[in-house]
């Protein structure tokens, strides 16, 4: 079945650092994929819907210069946590559309701690 | 604008007992489609079923089924002998016909004891 990948599975940095989570497709081409972020026992709020070769689409109150998109190809989005703080310290996961209408497949999730 | 409530924000069950987990939706979409998924201490998310509109058949699969009502907006996801292994964060979760952006519950902590 078609998967999705997500690296690295946990970063631990120093506040000031820009961390970059990479999400990919592994089996087919994702022309749409999707951000979350979730806080420990709350759950997954959508951040941005990335678009291949276009501009991310963000959700209201979601800081585009903070958290940075990049869908270069079909088959890898990016998600850059520029400058990060400790309350950037989150679960992100993300999601690629699947072809021919099949559910949304979740990556592993990429656990952010910034110290 | 679409919204999803999970009630029940934790439960624990002793194993073998059944055990429901309710969901009810908002949605001005005529077609739309429900989802649950389980999240266990790993994190990550495992899907289950995904049921859209137009389809008001429950199913039943293995330990799991799934009851999806209509008229009162609901979409219950019921565990019948519950072992161990079933603890996890269950979401439900809906997806209107226009776009792919997922609206999730809160979520539900499913604790079930030896």
């Amino acid at each position: 079945g078609a998967v999705v990948s997500q690296h690295p599975s946990w970063v631990i940095c120093k506040s000031g650092t820009s961390v970059k989570i990479e999400c990919r497709s592994l089996d087919f081409q994702a022309t749409t994929m999707f951000w979350y972020r979730q806080f420990p026992k709350q759950s997954l709020m959508l951040m941005a819907t990335s678009n291949e070769g276009s501009k991310a689409t963000y959700e209201q109150g979601v800081e585009k210069d903070k958290f940075l998109i990049n869908h270069a190809s079909l088959t890898l989005s990016t998600l850059t946590v520029t400058s990060a703080h400790p309350e950037d310290s989150s679960f992100y996961i993300c999601s690629a559309r699947a072809p021919q209408d099949q559910p949304q497949h979740f990556g592993d999730g990429t656990r952010l701690s910034i110290l | 604008a679409q919204k999803v409530t999970q009630a029940q924000t934790e439960i624990s069950v002793v194993e073998k007992e059944d055990v429901t987990l309710d969901c009810v939706y908002e949605t001005r979409d005529t077609t739309y489609y429900l989802f649950w998924y389980k999240q266990p201490p790993s994190g990550e998310l495992v899907f289950l079923i995904r049921r859209n509109s137009f389809d008001e058949q429950n199913e039943i699969s293995g330990r799991y089924s799934w009851n999806f009502q209509k008229s009162t907006s609901s979409f219950n996801f019921t565990i019948t002998a519950s072992q161990v292994v079933d603890s996890a964060v269950y979401f439900c979760a809906l997806r209107g016909d226009s776009n792919y952006k997922l609206t999730f519950g809160k979520g539900t902590l499913l604790t079930v004891n030896p």
